[in-house]
């Protein structure tokens, strides 16, 4: 079972498109953080937030931490084709000593 | 040159063999993770290291084992290798929540 649950688990969209991706838990979160992994790479960090009801922005890509710090959510406007790839939230849940977890992740696929 | 080097890139091994996947770092971060990645399952957590002297198991740890032979290197062994093994496997660095990644090693278990 895994401590963050994502959703959908695969997205295809036309160029152009919005989409937003969820990553949802039951365990409070000190903070969570958005991977982006391309095929053959490891993941690269997009962004941490770590305040309940903090949104960040990073040029057309919206993160939003729940209230409670259970959830996080990513949203892309005007999606590109380089937006392809697989999304994953990661977090270390309150009383988890540094345990860094990570969700299944989102496959995006964004189609010109 | 990459910050979290990974070694081998690809192998392929055969079932009941000994591996050892290798990771070093130059980022000068205390914790270091290993993970595999298997299709729909996200990353799971193998072995995580605070410092040198500090090993924790992970999600995942039984058939696997781990060194932290200095603070920038920190190899993961199969003692003996079974076909499920086959994933690809990511070794990570932290000094706070944020994690750097190796480009990983795509373990084949014949």
């Amino acid at each position: 079972t895994q401590l963050l649950e994502q959703s959908p688990q695969f997205l295809s969209i036309q160029e152009g498109e919005n989409l937003t991706v969820y990553c949802n838990s039951s365990s409070v979160f000190s903070s969570l953080q958005w991977y982006r992994q391309e095929p053959g790479e490891g993941p690269v960090l997009l962004v941490t937030v770590v305040t309940g009801g903090e949104v960040k922005k990073l040029k057309r890509l919206t993160f939003q931490f729940g209230d409670a710090r259970k959830d996080s959510s990513l949203h892309i406007t005007a999606a590109q084709p380089g937006d392809t790839g697989l999304y994953l939230c990661a977090g270390v849940g309150i009383g988890s000593w540094g345990k860094l977890q990570f969700g299944a992740g989102t496959q995006v696929v964004v189609t010109p | 040159d990459a910050d979290v080097t990974q070694t081998p890139r690809n192998r392929i091994t055969k079932t009941g063999k000994r591996i050892m996947l290798e990771c070093s770092q130059t980022k000068g971060h205390d914790r270091m993770y290993w993970y595999r990645q298997d299709p729909g399952l996200g990353l799971r957590l193998i072995y995580y290291s605070f410092d040198v002297k500090d090993i924790n198991k992970g999600e995942i740890s039984d058939g696997y084992s781990v060194s932290r032979q200095a603070q920038a290197k920190f190899s993961l062994s199969l003692e003996s290798a079974i076909p499920n093994q086959t994933a690809l496997y990511f070794c990570a660095t932290s000094r706070g929540p944020e994690a750097f990644f190796g480009q990983g090693t795509r373990l084949t278990v014949v």
